[in-house]
């Protein structure tokens, strides 16, 4: 049962262009979600987050946007840059529940921007 | 680099070898996390500790055996291994909020 799903493996984008990542959710109970991004032979390293109480946060080129109601999340980029090029999870956290960081992520999205 | 550090970076193992990953952080984080990461899965957690406690295991099998001597420090204890347990193992780390600090994680091959 995969309860956080990114539909979309791989996504192409030019340089300077905007990138739209998708991650969908099924359980209502998740009220905090993340975006990681990770390199090749690296760690995911945390990107930005959203709790359920937000529908946009925005950091630099980076924004996320929640909507509650589809159970849906998106992580805008703009503008993209090569250097963006990596794989992007999503994750989600029913905080009320547990406590710490106990992450549902997604399959990930290969995202690379060509120059 | 994210103050979770993890060794060793690859791992290569018979199946009746006994192997033990380490994890380490200093960032005064009270949780640590094993995740494990197969081909084209998302990534699954293991097992979690809070303050050296196991509060969970996401039910992994008896032939991974986590050990948290302290809030610093994870480890891994994995013998006689199958080779579909071939993944990257990833070590996390955090405070109460939902974020979680990652290692960059040891490649495991099981031959």
């Amino acid at each position: 049962d995969q309860q956080v799903k990114q539909n979309s493996p791989s996504l192409s984008v030019q340089e300077g262009r905007i990138s739209i990542l998708n991650c969908d959710y099924t359980n209502s109970m998740f009220d905090y979600f993340l975006w990681y991004k990770k390199y090749p032979a690296e760690g995911p390293t945390f990107l930005i987050s959203i709790s359920s109480i937000k529908d946009k946060n925005e950091d630099g080129r980076f924004t996320v946007f929640l909507n509650k109601s589809a159970k849906h999340l998106s992580l805008h980029i703009v503008p993209s840059q090569p250097g963006d090029s990596a794989v992007y999870f999503c994750a989600a956290s029913a905080t009320r529940l547990t406590s710490g960081s106990r992450l549902t992520f997604g399959e990930g999205t290969q995202l690379t921007v060509n120059p | 680099e994210t103050g979770v550090t993890q060794t060793p970076r690859h791992l290569v193992m018979g199946m009746t070898n006994k192997k033990s990953l380490k994890c380490e952080q200093h960032l005064g984080h009270n949780a640590m996390y094993w995740y494990k990461q197969s081909a084209k899965k998302p990534l699954e957690l293991m097992f979690v500790y809070n303050f050296k406690e196991q509060t969970e295991n996401n039910s992994v099998p008896s032939r991974f055996s986590p050990e948290c001597p302290n809030s610093s420090h994870l480890f891994l204890h994995l013998h006689t291994l199958q080779p579909e347990d071939s993944a990257l193992y990833l070590c996390a780390s955090g405070r109460d909020s939902a974020e979680a600090f990652f290692g960059q994680g040891t490649r495991l091959t099981v031959v």
